[in-house]
């Protein structure tokens, strides 16, 4: 089983300041990783696939960047409403797997 | 409107059983894997099982023997039986669409199901 390990599990940080989140595979995932975000009592939602492809309408102050098995997801300046839980997610084979998460909080 | 729309959480005393339902409409249920993903209370996100369009179907080691998913394309709803639950079954289960094999495009809101004497 693959194990994603994200780091830090909070990040502390105001508006306006840039957000720097990352996800580490223990094994060679290449560049299937995809980026989820939850805010409370709500369902996930996608904002990268294979790394670099962002899906639908995800601004572009979230960057993704990696490969291999190190990953960061980057906001590069925090709206109020990035303030949320984000995960990451291999596919490269089964069982698919989650990281622990990353709550970026005010 | 595009949405999934779970039901069938409950109270469930251990070792019970239960079915969770996923309706599913908006776009073509018949040629799209499907997946339920849960997480405990406070905790994180947990892959539990995928049914491909085909009928092909994956399942984590913690519920393979004891969870079954299955899907009726006529009815566009995805099921997943819960059977010998146990505490650590607690969570708020989601369906999700598969996307790219293997990330998920679309949630449902989720249902919750508690295992507890």
């Amino acid at each position: 089983e693959i194990v994603l390990t994200q780091s830090p599990a909070t990040l502390s940080l105001s508006p306006g300041e840039r957000a720097t989140l990352s996800c580490r595979a223990s094994q060679n995932i290449i560049t299937y990783l995809a980026w989820y975000q939850q805010k409370p009592g709500q369902a996930p939602r996608l904002l990268f696939y294979d790394t670099f492809s962002r899906a639908g309408d995800i601004p572009a102050r979230f960057i993704s960047s990696g490969s291999g098995t190190d990953f960061t997801l980057t906001i590069s300046s925090l709206e109020p409403e990035d303030f949320a839980v984000y995960y990451c997610q291999q596919r490269i084979t089964w069982p698919l797997t989650f990281g622990g998460g990353t709550k970026v909080e005010i | 409107e595009v949405q999934l729309l779970e039901s069938g959480g409950a109270l469930v005393q251990p070792g019970g059983s239960l079915t969770l339902s996923c309706a599913a409409s908006g776009f073509t249920f018949t040629s799209s894997a499907m997946t339920w993903v849960r997480q405990a209370p406070g905790r994180g996100l947990e892959w539990v099982s995928t049914i491909t369009d085909g009928g092909t179907t994956k399942y984590a080691e913690s519920v393979k023997a004891r969870f079954t998913i299955s899907r009726d394309n006529s009815k566009s709803t995805l099921f997943l039986q819960l059977n010998t639950l146990r505490a650590e079954d607690t969570a708020v289960y989601f369906c999700a669409k598969v996307f790219h094999a293997w990330y998920f495009d679309l949630w449902g809101r989720g249902t919750l199901v508690t295992v507890s004497s």
